[in-house]
């Protein structure tokens, strides 16, 4: 069966660092892998997403991006963390189109 | 521009009871999918139905039910016979074809379903 893990769980970073969060699926080949983002108390909202590797459709203008180096591995970046990136981060996949998430990847910018 | 509304941001119910969940949609697609998912504490999304633009028969699962009515662009959730275990934040969403077939979710902003004891 397919499964999709993202890590870290939890993350604090001050303003300005830099970020890195990770998602990969097992058990499938050339899904369709998507980033977003839940801020508090809000709705969900799409960053990216990617049909296959090194193509990445950018949803949002905003102080992050998007990485698709395998075809199972999306990654979400920022060189500057801003305040306003703080939120509830999931990653997801699809394939026939049924969609399903990670745990999510809590962040934190102080 | 597709947009999914769910009036009802809390409902508060005593086990047992049943509660329904609205959910109405905007689009101007003719080919479209509904989706539910429910969000626990743990704040995991998990899936629990898939309903396409052509399917209008409503969708019966255990306790779960699901009324589908393209004339009121609605997708109803119905829980009957509420379980403390069903509180969580259930959220409506709409796909919009995306870029070889990417389902590009719009959500709405989500109920807190509270089953009191």
């Amino acid at each position: 069966s397919q499964t999709i893990h993202q890590w870290p769980a939890t993350l604090v970073q001050p303003v300005g660092s830099p970020l890195s969060l990770e998602c990969t699926v097992e058990g499938t080949s050339n899904p369709n892998l998507y980033w977003y983002r839940q801020a508090a108390g809000r709705g969900l909202q799409l960053l990216f997403y990617s049909v296959g590797i090194g193509q990445i459709s950018s949803e949002v203008p905003q102080n992050l991006s998007a990485s698709r180096p395998q075809d199972r591995q999306f990654i979400l970046s920022s060189k500057k963390l801003l305040l306003s990136d703080s939120g509830f981060y999931l990653c997801a996949w699809s394939q026939s189109g049924e969609l399903f998430f990670g745990e999510g990847s809590r962040l934190t910018v102080l | 521009a597709q947009k999914v509304t769910q009036a009802q941001t809390e409902i508060s119910v005593v086990e047992k009871e049943d509660v329904t969940l609205d959910c109405v949609y905007e689009t101007r697609d003719t080919t479209y999918y509904l989706f539910w998912y429910k969000q626990p504490p743990s704040g995991e999304l998990v899936f629990l139905i898939r309903r396409n633009s052509f399917d209008e028969q409503n969708e019966i699962s255990g306790r779960y039910s699901w009324n589908f009515q393209k004339s009121t662009s609605s997708f109803n959730f119905t829980i009957t016979a509420s379980q403390v275990v069903d509180s969580a934040v259930y959220f409506c969403a709409l796909s919009e074809a995306g870029f070889r077939g990417a389902q590009k979710l719009v959500f709405g902003q989500g109920t807190r379903l509270t089953i009191n004891p």
